[in-house]
């Protein structure tokens, strides 16, 4: 397609559920990223793919959080029995190089826990 | 990364020049100045980058110090879809296999009066 897409747009989780979160980057672009915005704050790193190697996982904020990438395509972040501080918006971004600029994001998951 | 200071947030009148800036002081002689933003409920978007001369593109111009400690985004005529957080990000040059995470801070929110 022509930009990143997210799926689902919006996830409500009860408290303790398993969720996962998908990303279709670009087709070609060989840099994935994993961001996550709480409410009123900027993006914060989770980790990072180049091709279907996961180079970079130090934003990861517990064991509970775990990001795939296995064919360099598709990408699907995991999060393990979801607490309320998990509630946040979830965003994928892709680059065809990893330039710094250029990056393009998609529109997020916006994860609810109750 | 070097940090960078944003204000929080700044308001312009419609089809008015808007000058939005930020302040590096630590900035590295291989940092990149990014800027991006981020409109209601989507990801961020790349708006411009530069390294030491002033850079123009078709969605605004960046200016930056001649000491490099602070830059400023300049939007030539504000219309009421330019209403959004900017951020500015400094990023060092690509290195193989590095991450090249972009570290995003809280931004300025920009109000665009109609």
């Amino acid at each position: 397609g022509a930009g990143v897409s997210q799926s689902p747009r919006y996830k409500v989780a009860k408290r303790g559920q398993d969720v996962a979160l998908r990303c279709d980057p670009i087709s070609g672009h060989v840099s994935l990223f994993w961001y996550q915005q709480a409410l009123g704050q900027g993006p914060e790193f989770l980790t990072y793919f180049q091709n279907e190697a996961q180079l970079d996982k130090s934003g990861l904020p517990s064991d509970r959080f775990f990001a795939e990438r296995p064919e360099g395509s598709v990408s699907t972040l995991k999060i393990q029995r979801t607490q309320q501080e998990d509630s946040a918006v979830y965003l994928c971004a892709s680059s065809f190089r990893d330039t710094g600029y250029g990056y393009t994001f998609g529109s997020g998951t916006r994860l609810t826990v109750v | 990364d070097a940090k960078t200071t944003q204000p929080n947030s700044m308001e312009s009148n419609e089809e008015e020049p808007v000058h939005l800036p930020c302040n590096h002081s630590t900035i590295s002689g291989t940092d990149y100045i990014h800027w991006y933003r981020q409109l209601p409920s989507q990801g961020p978007e790349y708006v411009i980058h530069g390294l030491t001369s002033n850079v123009n593109n078709r969605m605004a111009s960046l200016a930056i110090a001649e000491d490099r400690k602070s830059s400023t985004l300049i939007l030539h005529r504000a219309t009421l879809r330019d209403a959004a957080v900017y951020y500015c990000i400094l990023r060092d040059r690509p290195i193989e296999d590095s991450s090249y995470k972009l570290i995003f801070g809280s931004g300025t929110r920009l109000l665009v009066r109609p």
